[in-house]
């Protein structure tokens, strides 16, 4: 079946500006979660939802960055006023259930600031 | 907080040998601990999965171990192939789902 979808594959976006990143997951699966990848560094996790819930945003970088998800389907990471700092690979995972199953990530989308 | 250390960070071999690389965790509380494979430009490719109550997983050349007590996963790859070239990461489960990742090893099998 379809795996883990994210778009845009790439973002090039002028600091200052907002951007919208979208992910769909696997069809069925109730967990979703976020990561980003900054270049040469490792894989830093940023939030999770179990169904359209996500309580706990702690992990997110700064109150510009948001996410979102309609039911269990797509969820949306939003940054808000976009600094040259949030240049990363933004990834998208989900998973039958939360925490206890196999995580699939998506191909990421690749956000530079300019 | 959960810190995941690999080690080696890059490694070399000629194709038919056999490799264990190498994870560690210093918080011993995991649900689960993931292997994934991520080759450059692309996303993350799930390999294995050890469940906290488990001791080991197997998949076609690839055999995960885990001991919790100790903080440590090995990753054991039988006859390396050089397809089996890319970066290996390790990542600790935590009870919501948010996965620690590890550096990553760097893999390069030579024909």
């Amino acid at each position: 079946g379809a795996g883990v979808s994210q778009s845009p594959s790439n973002k090039v976006t002028e600091k200052g500006k907002d951007v919208e990143l979208r992910c769909d997951p696997i069809s069925g699966h109730t967990a979703l979660y976020w990561y980003r990848q900054r270049l040469g560094q490792g894989l830093e996790f940023l939030i999770y939802f179990q169904g359209n819930s996500a309580p706990d945003k702690s992990g997110l970088p700064s109150d510009r960055f948001s996410a979102e998800r309609t039911g269990e389907s797509v969820s949306t990471l939003t940054i808000q006023r976009t600094q040259q700092e949030d240049s990363a690979v933004y990834l998208c995972a989900s998973s039958l259930e939360l925490a206890v199953y196999e995580q699939y990530f998506g191909p990421g989308t690749r956000l530079t600031v300019t | 907080k959960q810190e995941v250390t690999q080690i080696p960070a890059a490694l070399s071999v000629p194709e038919g040998e056999n490799l264990v690389l190498n994870c560690s965790f210093t918080d011993s509380a995991i649900y689960n601990l993931q292997w994934f494979r991520q080759d450059p430009g692309k996303g993350l490719t799930s390999l294995l999965l050890i469940q906290s109550s488990q001791r080991e997983q197997t998949s076609g050349r690839l055999n995960a171990s885990l001991d919790k007590s100790s903080g440590r996963s090995t990753l054991y790859i039988a006859a390396s192939q050089p397809g089996d070239s890319a970066t290996y990461l390790c990542a600790a489960g935590g009870s919501q789902g948010n996965l620690i990742f590890g550096k990553g090893t760097k893999l390069s099998v030579k024909p």
